[in-house]
């Protein structure tokens, strides 16, 4: 079965790039829509968006400006940046790969959390 | 564009039967039959428990269950036991631009 895992720092300043990168074992990267997905502390679910591995994109309209999701099919992992980052973007980052429909997450890396403070 | 709306809360004593709502648009939930939901425990990553409306994925009890009606979408959990305590998640495409959107959660109490 698939396996997800986020890697990078947990904790950014202000106004910098919040950097992560999800690792993809037991499967081919090639079969999935790539996601990323984060969860403030104690609220809900926001989609950020998909890379897949042709390098089509589709983000949130809502971050579509500061946010760039990339693939590396020789490592098997997918990336996300997100620029300008403020306090708002503190939250626990998820990354989620989807089969055949890019709305459907079956399988989710045990996510990180990302504090954003000086 | 707004979140899919979802009771904060729902309980049920073991044994019993739950059914979570989960209201949209004809945009979104009303529109097209790409509902999924999400069970989350605390400190963990959210699991896919249903997909497309009433599909489960392999492994998922079947005493979870999914329907739509309308705009709404509803997640039925029968024969409550204690672990199914936990938040719950709809999750819906879009035909805007979010392409998809998650319900603000439903904090499931098994009394």
């Amino acid at each position: 079965q698939v396996q997800l895992q986020e890697s990078g720092p947990g904790l950014v300043k202000p106004s910098e790039t919040l950097s992560l990168t999800c690792t993809v074992s037991y499967g081919s990267i090639h079969s999935y829509y790539l996601t990323w997905i984060r969860q403030p502390p104690g609220k809900g679910l926001e989609w950020i968006g998909y890379v897949h591995y042709s390098g089509s994109t589709n983000y949130n309209p809502s971050l579509k400006s500061r946010v760039t999701i990339s693939v590396d099919t020789s490592k098997n992992q997918f990336s996300l940046k997100l620029s300008s980052v403020t306090a708002a973007d503190t939250a626990v980052y998820y990354c989620a790969a989807c089969g055949y429909l890019t709305t459907v997450f079956d399988y989710w890396g045990q996510g990180t959390l990302v504090t954003v403070s000086s | 564009q707004s979140a899919l709306t979802q009771p904060a809360s729902v309980s049920g004593s073991p044994g019993q039967s739950i059914t979570i709502s989960c209201t949209g648009t004809s945009s979104d939930v009303g529109g097209y039959n790409y509902v999924s939901w999400y069970q989350q425990h605390p400190g963990k990553a959210p699991k896919l428990m249903i997909y497309e409306v009433s599909d489960r994925p392999s492994g998922v009890s079947n005493r979870f269950s999914g329907s739509k009606s309308g705009n709404t979408a509803s997640l039925t959990i029968s024969g409550l036991q204690a672990e199914d305590e936990a938040d719950y998640y709809c999750s819906s495409y879009t035909s805007s631009s979010t392409h998809v959107l998650f319900g603000g959660g439903t904090k499931l109490t098994v009394l």
